[in-house]
């Protein structure tokens, strides 16, 4: 059964508008999430992360939000940039040493 | 200052070989992982270790085995290779802390034929 769930294989996003990327779990016990970008050949990188006790994270242009009650967090990219074209990983741990990853999205930013 | 380092890059395989992949990090971290990428199928956790001489099973370990001999490498084994053990393999750390961001290598693609 998979934990971490994101839906939408593909999101394509015009250059300088918003990217909202979204991220379902299942498992109430999930405590810690993150959110990773990969590119092509490379290993992922992390982007930014929250704790189960906020509702919202910044960073530059990244934004992270949690909604508990409704086991979701999203990641809002803006101004989007070609440079954001990548696959994006959303992953989250119970504080059993595990990290689960979800299948991933892949962004395109069109010029 | 090197990071997460996995040897081989590229390797195949025929069915039924065997072969060890490595991992090495040269930040003193505690906890190694080892996962695979699959298309579709995202990054699935195979194997980690929350410290020298330590493995644990993650969501996927069936057909491989791994080793934590020395707290700086992380060694992931496959006795004998299937078709389906063919995808990109990514070693992962993290100190000790759990609540920290992995730093992964940049992977081992494998394909058994």
């Amino acid at each position: 059964d998979q934990q971490v769930k994101q839906n939408s294989p593909s999101l394509s996003v015009q250059e300088g508008r918003i990217s909202i990327l979204n991220c379902d779990y299942t498992n109430s016990m999930f405590d810690y999430f993150l959110w990773y970008k990969k590119y092509p050949a490379e290993g992922p990188t992390f982007l930014i992360s929250i704790s189960s006790i906020k509702d919202k994270n910044e960073d530059g242009r990244f934004t992270v939000f949690l909604n508990k009650s409704a086991k979701h967090l999203s990641l809002h990219i803006v101004p989007s940039q070609p440079g954001d074209s990548a696959v994006y990983f959303c992953a989250a741990s119970a504080g059993d040493d595990k990290i689960i990853f979800g299948k991933g999205t892949r962004l395109h930013i069109l010029p | 200052n090197a990071g997460v380092t996995q040897t081989p890059k590229f390797r195949v395989l025929k069915t039924g070989q065997s072969m060890t992949l490595l991992c090495a990090q040269d930040m003193n971290h505690e906890y190694m992982y080892w996962y695979r990428q699959d298309p579709g199928m995202g990054l699935r956790l195979i194997h980690y270790s929350v410290g020298e001489g330590t493995t644990a099973k993650g969501e996927v370990p069936d057909g491989y085995n791994v080793s934590r001999l020395k707290k700086q490498n992380f060694l992931l084994g496959l006795e004998s290779a299937a078709p389906s053990q063919t995808s990109v393999y990514f070693c992962a750390s993290i100190p000790d802390s759990f609540n920290s961001p992995l730093h992964f290598g940049n992977g081992t693609r494998l394909t058994v034929t």
